[in-house]
């Protein structure tokens, strides 16, 4: 089994739909779970970081951990055609490398 | 903003020369990293830098490769003799804390 599962996609949903991002793992050791957006040929930008479980709101971005499940989840709201991009979940232990998911290519029609 | 900064941002190579790849991480963070993406795949984790040495490596990190922090300011990836398969993004990020890290827009390394 992977260590971080990501389905690549492509998902397309029309403009101003809520966007639902996820990932599964398997190591009960990760403690810290990140969100990134790339742009094609660019650099990973950060959007979200959570600790351990809950969930933490940035404008129009939520981000769900469920430790229990090994499960995440990156909500958008309201999607605009700029959201467009590849989201790429990424996770650590304490004192560890950070794991990357292959990355959920989505497409906002306008 | 402060941000991660890397040099050049594309680099050609012939097989079997040493490149080094430059980055300025964000002033004030204490964990540096560099890591890889191949076209169409996933960010691979090379290296993790801390305390002026390597404090992890991933296996794709042979001896062909080494880092360096020459100064207070730069961060720097060589390969020693390039090879077809190093032909890559190369991510430098930086983190203040070895939790969340901040990446540069990458070089795209590509050996003929």
């Amino acid at each position: 089994q992977k260590e971080v599962e990501q389905d690549p996609g492509p998902l397309s949903v029309p403009e101003g739909a809520i966007v639902s991002l996820n990932c599964t793992y398997s190591n009960s050791a990760f403690q810290y779970f990140m969100w990134y957006r790339q742009y094609s040929r660019k650099g990973p930008e950060l959007l979200m970081y959570t600790y351990s479980s809950g969930n933490k709101e940035d404008g129009r971005f939520t981000a769900q951990v469920d430790k229990s499940s090994k499960y995440i989840s990156l909500f958008i709201r309201d999607s605009q055609p700029s959201d467009s991009a590849t989201y790429l979940c990424a996770m650590s232990g304490e004192n560890d490398k950070i794991i990357f998911g292959k990355g959920t290519r989505l497409h906002i029609l306008p | 903003e402060p941000e991660v900064t890397q040099t050049p941002s594309h680099q050609v190579t012939q097989m079997g020369q040493e490149v080094i790849l430059r980055c300025v991480p964000i002033s004030n963070h204490l964990y540096f990293y560099w890591y890889r993406q191949i076209l169409g795949q996933k960010v691979e984790f090379l290296v993790s830098f801390y305390n002026n040495e390597i404090s992890e490596k991933s296996e794709i990190f042979d001896d062909q490769f080494s880092v360096e922090r020459p100064d207070g300011s730069n961060f720097t990836l060589k390969i020693r003799s390039t090879k077809l398969e190093d032909s890559a993004m190369y991510f430098c990020a930086s983190s203040p804390v070895n939790t969340e890290a901040f990446f540069g827009q990458g070089t795209r390394l590509t050996v003929v």
